[in-house]
């Protein structure tokens, strides 16, 4: 069982905002902002879509944003798009490195 | 741009040790300061974190894997190494490697089946 659970599918429409939550069970979690998001097409490696809980690498497209409170931390895709449909993983790397199961984001 | 690529066997037999390769290509990885990791994903579920090594050699194991893990890195072949030992078809999956902490580069990933 993942140390961070995450919902196993959302969706949305083009244009519209979703929310993808993740959450820890850890103290540190709760206290560190190391909380990053991939983004991973099917058949694909995952690629970096969010670090530090709210940062974008470069080339990310600013319709992603990140925020955490608490023991849970989000993912908001705003203006969805169809290339949008992947799965999202978070992953915290305060203290040793966990991921969560993955949730499934369809594009309706 | 610093490129990732796996590379290894892609049938091992249960009980015997899976020895994967990740060559670094646009940079070297002995300079700046870097964690070097591999991550697998068997076929229909998430991530898993397996350890990872860092530019001065130390390394850190998932705390469920370390028994059985080894990460090495060759600075002259500007590669490092993931071992497992004592496999099992649990151990079957994609296995990726990956640059830094946030894993901001990854290779495309390479398929072990473990089966006799």
């Amino acid at each position: 069982q993942s140390a961070l659970t995450q919902p196993r599918s959302v969706s949305g429409s083009p244009g519209q905002s979703v929310t993808i939550s993740c959450t820890g069970t850890s103290s540190d979690f709760a206290a560190y902002n190391y909380v990053s998001w991939y983004q991973q097409h099917p058949g694909k490696a995952p690629k970096l879509m969010i670090y530090d809980v709210n940062e974008r690498p470069s080339g990310v497209p600013d319709r992603f944003s990140g925020s955490k409170s608490g023991n849970t931390a989000s993912l908001t895709i705003s203006g969805l798009q169809a290339e949008d449909e992947a799965d999202y993983h978070c992953c915290s790397y305060a203290g040793t490195v966990v991921f969560g199961g993955g949730t499934k984001l369809t594009v309706l | 741009q610093v490129q990732l690529q796996e590379s290894g066997p892609g049938l091992v037999k249960p009980s015997q040790t899976l020895s994967l390769t990740c060559t670094v290509s646009g940079g070297s990885i002995s300079s700046g300061s870097h964690y070097w990791s591999w991550i697998r994903q068997p076929a229909g579920k998430g991530l898993e974190w397996i350890g990872r090594i860092y530019t001065s050699g130390s390394t850190n194991y998932n705390p469920s894997l370390k028994s059985r893990v080894t990460i090495s890195v060759d600075m002259s072949k500007n590669q490092f190494s993931l071992q497992l030992s004592s496999v099992t078809a649990a151990d079957t999956a994609v296995y990726y490697c990956a640059r830094d902490v946030t894993f901001n580069t990854w290779g495309q990933g390479t398929l072990v089946t473990v089966s006799s």
